[in-house]
């Protein structure tokens, strides 16, 4: 298994709603990303976790909460979010921290 | 800081017009560089990596080379399932990697 899994594909949700994405992996990969992407604009990191421990967090707001529950399994928790939010959720995990990435397809997520 | 920009912003070719893509950089400490293909509401797809000044890969009308300051990603007779956009990334020590903002590519047949 060679992918990294995103779910859901897309998303809407309100300003009130609390969401959760998956992303999952099972290469073995100990580094896992979240990056979020706006139109004709290159990713932006958010997140970083390595060995399942938190290890760079790029000032994001605390409506955005990541969880990595084991070494496979990646999860971005939503809540309050705003409609400037709107944009594309990129996972990517890496075997270690300096080496390439694999990126999951993304989930395109939508705040109304 | 480190930097990377990419060049030309767009670029528009005939089917079968070859050209390159540019990816100048600057960083301490190179670990590797990488050329990713994305295509629209799609993650970016892994292309190339590239570790040392010299070394180029080569996949189907695609060739990737790498200098001390800049990258090239050459693409020969390109076809219009080409069209995408192609980024560049480095990454220096334990960095995550950095992105350029891309090289929107338009094949026409």
């Amino acid at each position: 298994d060679t992918e990294v899994t995103q779910t859901p594909k897309h998303l809407v949700m309100g300003m009130t709603n609390k969401k959760s994405l998956k992303c999952e992996q099972h290469m073995g990969h100990r580094a896992m990303y979240w990056y979020k992407q706006k139109a004709k604009k290159p990713p932006e990191l958010m997140f970083v976790y390595s060995y399942e421990k938190l290890s760079i967090n790029e000032s994001v707001p605390s409506r955005f909460s990541p969880e990595c529950p084991n070494s496979s399994l990646l999860n971005l928790h939503l809540h309050a979010l705003q409609p400037e939010d709107s944009a594309l959720y990129l996972c990517a995990s890496s075997q270690e921290r300096w080496d390439g990435y694999t990126f999951g397809s993304g989930t395109r997520l939508t705040v109304v | 800081e480190d930097q990377v920009t990419q060049s030309p912003e767009a670029l528009r070719l005939q089917e079968g017009e070859s050209s390159s893509l540019n990816c100048s950089y600057t960083v301490s400490g190179l670990r590797g560089l990488f050329w990713y293909r994305q295509d629209p509401g799609k993650g970016p797809e892994f292309l190339f990596t590239l570790y040392s000044a010299g070394e180029e890969k080569e996949k189907e009308r695609l060739k990737a080379t790498l200098t001390k300051k800049e990258s090239f990603l050459h693409i020969t007779a390109p076809k219009p399932e080409d069209s995408a956009t192609y980024l560049c990334a480095v990454q220096a020590g334990n960095t995550p990697l950095v992105f350029g903002k891309g090289t929107r590519l338009s094949v026409i047949a």
